[in-house]
């Protein structure tokens, strides 16, 4: 079975340029998660969805910040405008969850790496 | 120069020796509790799991153990491996939270 899928795997841009990634749960699971990861903070939840409705967003750091859920299959991670302070590892993760939780065991992609010069 | 960031706890055993990675949690209402290892480059893999009605659970070469009276969770590495060179999480659950600590890094010595 393929696990959580994000894309780009890598991606570098210029500060004020958009940047969107993007993230494929493992079928069936309903609980969508995304988190950020740096040195000086470590693993940071920003946001999570259950059944495709945002439940907690109180670890999105700003207003540059905005995460969709369109569907059960997809999500997506919007920074705009980028800045350099936010180049880090953004993971997206997908749990089973009954309504409104936060899940079990949750199963991470391999991550995003973000560089914004 | 100097790094600046978070200074992780690190663990150095030799090959084939035991393991014993620490974590303390904060919540004594967290009734679940996960340990997930982070490879270079890599997003967290779950390792094993535990819930707050026991107190120690066994997996193919890891053993978690949960004292709640302490509020203390361990992860115990049997045997280590090169393979188990990596960042180890735990992470507590109680409701719709989910807490994630700094990690530990484990080097294993060749």
């Amino acid at each position: 079975d393929a696990g959580v899928i994000q894309s780009p795997r890598h991606e570098v841009t210029e500060m004020g340029q958009e940047v969107t990634l993007r993230c494929k749960p493992i079928s069936g699971h309903n609980s969508l998660f995304w988190y950020r990861q740096t040195m000086m903070r470590g693993l940071e939840l920003l946001i999570y969805f259950n059944n495709n409705v945002p439940i907690d967003d109180s670890g999105m750091p700003e207003d540059r910040f905005s995460a969709k859920m369109p569907n059960a299959s997809f999500s997506t991670l919007k920074i705009q405008p980028s800045e350099p302070r936010d180049s880090a590892v953004y993971f997206c993760a997908s749990s089973w969850a009954h309504s409104g939780g936060a899940g079990e065991t949750q199963y991470f992609g391999p991550g995003t790496r973000l560089l914004v010069l | 120069g100097e790094s600046v960031g978070l200074h992780l706890p690190t663990l150095s055993v030799q090959e084939g020796d035991n393991s014993i990675i620490n974590c303390a949690y904060s919540n004594s209402a967290s009734d679940y509790f996960i340990w997930y290892k982070q490879e270079s480059g890599k997003g967290p893999q779950f390792i094993i799991d535990i819930r707050s009605n026991m107190d120690k659970r066994q997996g193919q070469r890891v053993t978690v153990l949960l004292n709640k009276t302490v509020k203390h969770l361990s992860l115990q590495i049997a045997a280590t491996q090169p393979g188990d060179s990596a960042v180890y999480f735990c992470a507590e659950i109680h409701g719709n939270q989910f807490y994630f600590g700094t990690g530990t890094s484990l080097t294993v010595i060749p």
